[in-house]
C-alpha cells in the first residue's frame, strides 16, 4: 500500500533554469496538495488540485509558479526561471475524495537554487 | 490574517517526563485540528486530529491532544516520552469546508536517553 510518492527527493538548479517536481497521490485519493517549507520555518499552502482542475490556488506565487494534476499521470509543480529564494523543501500531500479532511504527506522534494 | 502559533521551538527532556507542546490558533470559524510527527529522516505523519465531538483525542503512540476552544488551543501531550519520540512536531489547522491546513512553525523534541 504505497503512500505518496514525490521525485525527485533532491533537485539542483541554477539560478533562470526550471524546476518540476512530481507527485503521486496515494491509490485512491483524487486531491492533493502542494505545501513549500522554508528553512526554520512551518509549512505553507500553496495549492490544491483535483484531476484536472485547480481548486485553491491562494498560496501560489503570482508568477513563476504553476500546477497540474492531470487525468493520467502524476501532479506537477512547475517552477520557471528560479532565484535563490525558491530554495526550499516541497511538499506533496494527498486525500480521499470523500469525507475526512486527512492529508496524507510524502516525503517532500529539496529544491536548491545555486 | 489566520496563523498557527506554536511557542516553544525547541524542547528538551529526559525519558520518562512529560511532554506539553501549545498550539494556538487565530481563525474566526469552525475549524479541523491536526497533529502531524516528522521524525528525522521521515516524512510527516498524522499523529491526531479533531473535527468535532470530544475534545480530548487520543492518538497513536500515546498521544493526546485537547481541544479548548475559549482559548483557541489545542495542545499536544504525552505523560511519559521516550527517546523514540525525538522529532519535530506540527501542529495544524483547516477551516471546515476548506482543505489548505495552516501550520505552525514546528516544535522540535529531543528526548535524551
Amino acid at each position: 500500500n504505497a503512500g505518496v510518492m514525490q521525485n525527485p527527493r533532491h533537485l539542483v538548479r541554477r539560478r533562470g533554469q526550471e524546476a518540476r517536481l512530481r507527485c503521486s497521490p496515494m491509490k485512491g485519493h483524487s486531491h492533493v496538495y502542494w505545501y513549500r517549507q522554508l528553512p526554520e520555518e512551518g509549512l505553507k499552502f500553496m495549492v490544491y488540485l483535483q484531476k484536472e482542475n485547480i481548486i485553491d490556488e491562494s498560496g501560489m506565487p503570482k508568477e513563476r509558479f504553476s500546477a497540474e494534476f492531470p487525468k493520467e499521470g502524476p501532479s506537477i509543480l512547475r517552477i520557471q526561471q528560479v532565484v535563490r529564494g525558491d530554495s526550499a523543501a516541497y511538499f506533496c500531500a494527498s486525500s480521499h475524495p470523500q469525507g475526512s479532511y486527512e492529508q496524507y504527506f510524502g516525503p517532500g522534494t529539496r529544491l536548491t537554487v545555486t | 490574517a489566520q496563523s498557527v502559533s506554536q511557542h516553544n521551538h525547541h524542547v528538551i527532556l529526559s525519558e520518562a517526563a512529560s511532554l506539553e507542546l501549545g498550539c494556538n490558533y487565530s481563525y474566526g470559524g469552525t475549524v479541523n485540528l491536526f497533529w502531524y510527527v516528522q521524525y528525522p529522516g521521515q516524512h510527516l505523519q498524522l499523529l491526531l486530529k479533531y473535527f468535532s465531538g470530544d475534545p480530548l483525542v487520543k492518538g497513536i503512540k500515546g498521544f493526546e491532544a485537547e481541544f479548548i476552544k475559549s482559548k483557541f488551543s489545542f495542545n499536544l501531550r504525552k505523560p511519559s516520552v521516550q527517546w523514540s519520540d525525538t522529532a519535530e512536531y506540527f501542529c495544524a489547522v483547516g477551516l471546515t469546508g476548506r482543505r489548505a491546513l495552516t501550520f505552525g512553525s514546528g516544535t522540535r523534541l529531543q528526548v535524551q536517553p
